[in-house]
């Protein structure tokens, strides 16, 4: 079967840093996508790891352990614009080899003044 | 920056009527998919189509729902027989490598 798990909501403050969690159990793993998606609106991409490691990019970081079924998502320097929901998304090959994202609930991220 | 269009961007249909959700993908995309949010869910994988065909489909994706690509250009997902439970958001999205998703199209069945 196939599981994304990630916290449902959490909270920063203007300037700090937040790291987003996931977990993830899938059949046919090729790759881990971060989205950001602020309400009513599409997902935009973000990140994107397939090798074990820190792939940065300015302000927002993601790692891989594909051993563990882990990634994080760490944003620096926090701004309020950053307020919105991170989609973590598993790339599965699925059963004919084609490839499709199977998306986690998504993190709520509020970030306080 | 190429972008994937979607039309209309609200559509408001009474049950158990047709609708059809337009989408332009990235020109030089060969993948194409469509994915629903329903409010405050996850967002989930219906179909995806690559060289003219459904390459793969989701439970979701059962005999009320069809796509089709009618042209070069345009990629399109009917839902017959809308239900309730139908009213989501609908995303596009086509890829060369990683998913670019159209604005979306918000159906809302009555």
């Amino acid at each position: 079967g196939q599981n994304i798990d990630q916290p449902t909501e959490m909270t920063a403050t203007e300037g700090a840093i937040v790291q987003i969690n996931c977990t993830y159990q899938t059949s046919g793993f090729n790759g881990l996508f971060w989205y950001q998606q602020h309400a009513g609106e599409a997902p935009t991409f973000l990140s994107y790891n397939v090798l074990d490691g820190l792939e940065e990019k300015g302000r927002f970081s993601s790692f891989l352990s594909r051993s563990k079924g882990y990634s994080y998502l760490l944003l620096k320097e926090l701004q309020m614009k950053d307020s919105a929901s991170y989609l973590c998304a598993v790339r599965d090959h699925g059963n004919t080899g084609f490839q499709k994202l199977v998306f986690g609930t998504g993190t709520r991220l509020l970030v306080s003044p | 920056e190429p972008e994937v269009t979607q039309t209309p961007s609200h559509q408001v249909t009474q049950m158990g009527q047709e609708v059809i959700l337009r989408c332009v993908p990235i020109s030089n995309h060969l993948y194409f998919y469509w994915y629903r949010q329903i409010l405050g869910q996850k967002v989930e994988f219906l179909v995806s189509f690559y060289n003219n065909e459904i390459s793969e489909k989701s439970e979701i994706f059962d005999d009320q729902f069809s796509v089709e690509r009618p042209d070069g250009s345009n990629f399109t997902l009917k839902i017959r027989s809308t239900k309730l439970e139908d009213s989501a958001m609908y995303f596009c999205a086509s890829s060369e490598g990683q998913n670019t998703f159209g604005s979306g199209t918000r159906l809302t069945v009555v």
